[in-house]
């Protein structure tokens, strides 16, 4: 069976600190696997990731894929109270277009 | 911009009542999606499409059905609603598979 999973399940750090968010996955036949953060309402994009190695940045933040390993981490930096949020990490397969969502790691910033 | 545009944002709907949700995208994107959230347990995927006329089922189809007539629609149909349906539903769009989606601002279902 497809799975995703996310840890922690959620994280409390305090302004300043670095936090690193995992995702293992065991996917058939992957293609691709994202990251998005969920506020209050919509998930927005934060990154895409297809090959191995290849760190994608932005701002503070950044993200990798081992696709050997069947995982990927993304590192807040500098964390701000405006980083709290639910971090969702999505796997695409290849076949059926589907995309397979993890729980999500719920992240609190405070001051 | 619009995007992604769901209607309505909240309902309360009794038990085996009928729905549509609305769903429309304004980026002539090819691909659309249906996710329900619940607390604690991620996105599921309902239905997706990869084009007007093609819908295919997710993880989760059991008690819905979606209709592909145009580019910009994909409603979601809920024909007999069940307290198991009480969620929140998100419709998203990309251009191509494995891009970025684009998500709408979500329907809070209540089934009573």
């Amino acid at each position: 069976e497809d799975k995703v999973v996310q840890s922690p399940l959620s994280l409390v750090v305090h302004e300043g600190d670095t936090v690193t968010l995992n995702c293992s996955y065991e996917v058939t036949n992957f293609r691709s696997l994202l990251w998005y953060k969920q506020e209050k309402k919509a998930p927005t994009f934060l990154f895409m990731l297809t090959s191995s190695g290849i760190e994608k940045k932005s701002g503070r933040l950044s993200s990798i894929l081992d696709k050997k390993e069947l995982f990927s981490i993304l590192n807040i930096t500098a964390t701000q109270t405006g980083d709290s949020a639910i971090y969702l990490c999505a796997v695409e397969a290849r076949t059926g277009n589907q995309f397979y969502f993890g729980t999500g790691t719920s992240l609190t910033v405070i001051p | 911009n619009a995007g992604v545009t769901q209607t309505p944002k909240f309902r309360i709907l009794k038990i085996g009542q009928s729905m549509t949700l609305q769903c429309t995208q304004d980026m002539n994107h090819n691909y659309m999606y249906w996710y329900r959230q619940d607390p604690g347990m991620g996105l599921k995927l309902i239905y997706y499409s990869v084009g007007a006329g093609i819908t295919d089922k997710g993880e989760v189809p059991n008690g819905y059905n979606v209709s592909r007539s145009t580019t910009e629609d994909f409603p979601l149909r809920l024909e007999l609603a069940a307290p198991s349906q009480t969620s929140v539903y998100f419709c998203a769009s990309s251009y191509v598979t494995g891009g970025e989606a684009f998500f709408g601002q979500g329907t809070r279902l209540t089934v009573v």
